[in-house]
């Protein structure tokens, strides 16, 4: 089975690029299976919808963060990235990895344990 | 976007007793396939999100049996047949139909 590992800056300062990686193992993120995802949850709140990614490189993105989110997939490394722009405290949040299976209707299968990002000088 | 409600937002549960939780959605989620895009999970203390039901009402593996799914278009519902004391966490729906996904704002169950 698929297990997903996010891993970046725990801190980040205001305005500045918030950058996150997911490593996937047990499978290839070459795979047409699959859409690979980011969630994130500010602390004590609820779940966002960030953006995904298929291995050919078509990204989906929140409209909401759209000017500022960039999804990309290293299919040499099995690994996707998150890259958030002009970050704010608002920003600060537990950030999720997971994938997408595609059939039966991109279910969000496998997550990762989560990754806590805060937005602070 | 769809907005995604549930009801309660908080749910105390007695061992062994029936469990209900409701989503509703601003917009149908009955897909042109015939299945509702509608999915749900639930999050654990100190823990990932763990899919539960997808599609409206099909069982994700491993996911015990007293769990079900049911409801169509706006309106969906989680019940859990008997509640164990493992089941407590935050359920959350969450509407697969359109992009952005958006989930609802859970519901807290725990313990009595």
């Amino acid at each position: 089975q698929l297990q997903l590992q996010e891993s970046g800056p725990g801190l980040v300062k205001p305005s500045e690029t918030l950058s996150l990686t997911c490593t996937v193992s047990g499978g290839s993120i070459s795979s047409s299976s699959y859409y690979w995802g980011w969630i994130r949850q500010p602390p004590g709140k609820g779940l966002e919808w960030i953006g995904s990614i298929y291995y050919s490189g078509s990204t989906y993105y929140n409209p909401s963060l759209k000017s500022r989110v960039t999804i990309s997939v290293d299919t040499s490394k099995n690994q996707f990235s998150l890259k958030l722009s002009s970050v704010t405290a608002a920003d600060t949040a537990v950030y999720y990895c997971a994938s997408l299976l595609v059939v039966p209707a991109a279910i969000l299968d496998y997550w990762g344990q989560g990754t806590l990002v805060t937005v602070s000088s | 976007d769809i907005v995604m409600t549930q009801s309660p937002l908080s749910l105390p549960v007695t061992p062994g007793e029936p469990a209900s939780i409701s989503c509703r959605s601003s917009q149908s989620l009955l897909h042109s396939d015939g299945n509702n895009r509608l999915d749900w999970y639930l999050q654990k203390s100190g823990q990932s999100p763990q899919l539960l039901i997808y599609l409206g009402s099909s069982r994700a593996s491993g996911v015990p049996d007293r769990f079900s799914g049911s409801g169509s278009g706006t309106d969906f519902t989680l019940k859990i047949s008997r509640v164990e004391a493992e089941d407590v966490g935050v359920y959350y729906c969450m509407q697969a139909l359109q992009t952005p996904r958006t989930f609802g704002p859970g519901t807290k169950v725990d313990i009595k």
